[in-house]
């Protein structure tokens, strides 16, 4: 059972304008959500993140929201740029910080086109 | 800082060997260590992870085993690895009561 599913495998976008990712969950009980960036051959790198009491989390040019009534979160990258195309996660925590486990989506692919 | 380390980088190695890859983690202490998998087009699947020494908790029943001999260092291990087994492994720590992972950067393995 896929508890975090990202239904887009690829996005591709013209440098300049939007990227939007989007990810959806069916545990309830997930409170914190976070995104990574995975270039090909290396580890993921953490991106941002948001607890389930917000619903929005801004960092430069990203920002995450969250709609919880909905269960789906979003990235959006403004403006996207050539050096953000890579894999892209989403991962969510069901309140075990104490031992941190994530469950991660499937990935999905940005390509954004000079 | 704290930095993490994986080797080797790449491993090819026959059905039936078998296999360790070690990670360790400098500038922390008792950190929450993990292992995943992400094999051709999937996502990031959790095979083990540990709260300290000598804990080890498996997500996914397989042909693996792990272990944390000391606080900052995990090692993946198969005594017979099959063609299954293919995949990138990535090893990631946390600090205790905190989300975020953070990456090294991952063995490529390839069963023959």
């Amino acid at each position: 059972d896929q508890q975090v599913k990202q239904n887009s495998p690829s996005l591709s976008v013209q440098e300049g304008r939007i990227s939007i990712l989007n990810c959806d969950y069916t545990n309830s009980m997930f409170d914190y959500f976070l995104w990574y960036k995975k270039y090909p051959a290396e580890g993921p790198t953490f991106l941002i993140s948001i607890s389930s009491i917000k619903d929005k989390n801004e960092d430069g040019r990203f920002t995450v929201f969250l709609n919880k009534s909905a269960k789906h979160l979003s990235l959006h990258i403004v403006p996207s740029q050539p050096g953000d195309s890579a894999v892209y996660f989403c991962a969510a925590s069901g309140g075990s910080s104490n031992t941190g486990k994530l469950i991660f989506g499937q990935g999905t692919t940005l390509q954004v086109k000079p | 800082s704290q930095t993490i380390h994986q080797w080797p980088a790449t491993l090819v190695q026959p059905v039936g060997s078998p296999l360790s890859l070690e990670c360790t983690v400098e500038g922390t202490s008792n950190p929450n260590l993990y292992w995943y998998r992400q094999a051709a087009g999937r996502g990031l699947q959790l095979l083990f992870y540990s709260v300290g020494i000598g804990q080890i908790s498996s997500e996914v029943p397989q042909n693996l085993s792990a272990s944390r001999p000391q606080d900052r260092q995990f090692i993946l291990s198969s005594k017979k690895l099959l063609l299954s087994d293919s995949g990138f492994y990535l090893c990631a720590w946390s600090r205790d009561m905190s989300y975020e992972q953070y990456f090294g950067p991952g063995t490529r393995l390839t069963v023959t």
